[in-house]
């Protein structure tokens, strides 16, 4: 089982409303990510953080924004949502140094109104 | 892109039969994993195999990887039910500047037939 949370798992809001989706990890990793995902379809990676203070955007351009303050977290904000954004976001983190496993959370499904 | 591919898309099979998703890519890569996703939930690790590698067996997996045709075969054997899930083949690349990420497929949409 991974000690990897999200939060909330889901959310449905009305347009122009501000969300942020939390993402923390009990594992020391250094490496966090967050894929998009719609339904049925491959991951797209949005973002991705090496340690904190360090966030790259990822693929796949998002409106979206990250932040990595400290080691644990990497939230996910979206200032203005609109409809396009309805989706299923991802976190995951992995162990620093050559890429291995990437252990998931259980995912926050976003419904933008 | 440089993302693999699985094939077929959608599998339906009885319980009990073997299950056989494969993935393809077009470029060289590191390593290249096999994940699970159960319906709504959030991807599971499956296995990793290094591109020095040829197969690999992790209990009822085997993974098999061709790096000269650029391709992997994920052998479920012996299905159950509880193998019903959506399967992602994600490769390794890796650049220059050592920004090593997992790119991902589909999937494989299986399902196993009570």
């Amino acid at each position: 089982e991974a000690d990897i949370y999200q939060t909330p798992r889901y959310l449905v809001i009305g347009t122009g409303k501000k969300i942020t989706l939390e993402c923390s990890q009990t594992m020391g990793h250094d490496k966090m990510y967050w894929y998009q995902q719609d339904p049925g379809m491959e991951l797209h990676l949005i973002h991705y953080s090496y340690g904190v203070n360090s966030t790259e955007k990822g693929d796949l351009s998002s409106e979206s924004t990250v932040s990595r303050i400290r080691t644990e977290h990497f939230p996910l904000t979206l200032e203005s949502a609109r409809p396009s954004h309805t989706s299923q976001y991802l976190c995951a983190s992995s162990e620093s140094g050559y890429t291995g496993e990437l252990f998931f959370g259980e995912g926050s499904r976003l419904t933008v109104l | 892109s440089q993302q693999g591919e699985e094939d077929p898309q959608a599998l339906s099979i009885q319980e009990g039969e073997n299950a056989t998703m494969n993935c393809s890519y077009k470029t060289s890569i590191n390593n290249l994993q096999w994940y699970r996703q159960n319906s709504g939930r959030g991807l599971v690790h499956l296995i990793l195999i290094r591109s020095n590698e040829r197969e690999k067996h992790s209990g009822r997996l085997r993974v098999t990887l061709d790096t000269s045709k650029k391709s992997s075969s994920l052998l479920i054997t012996a299905s159950r039910a509880a193998d019903t899930a959506s399967y992602f083949c994600a490769i390794n690349i890796g650049d220059g500047a050592g920004s090593y990420q997992l790119t991902f497929g589909k999937g494989t949409k299986l399902s196993v037939i009570p």
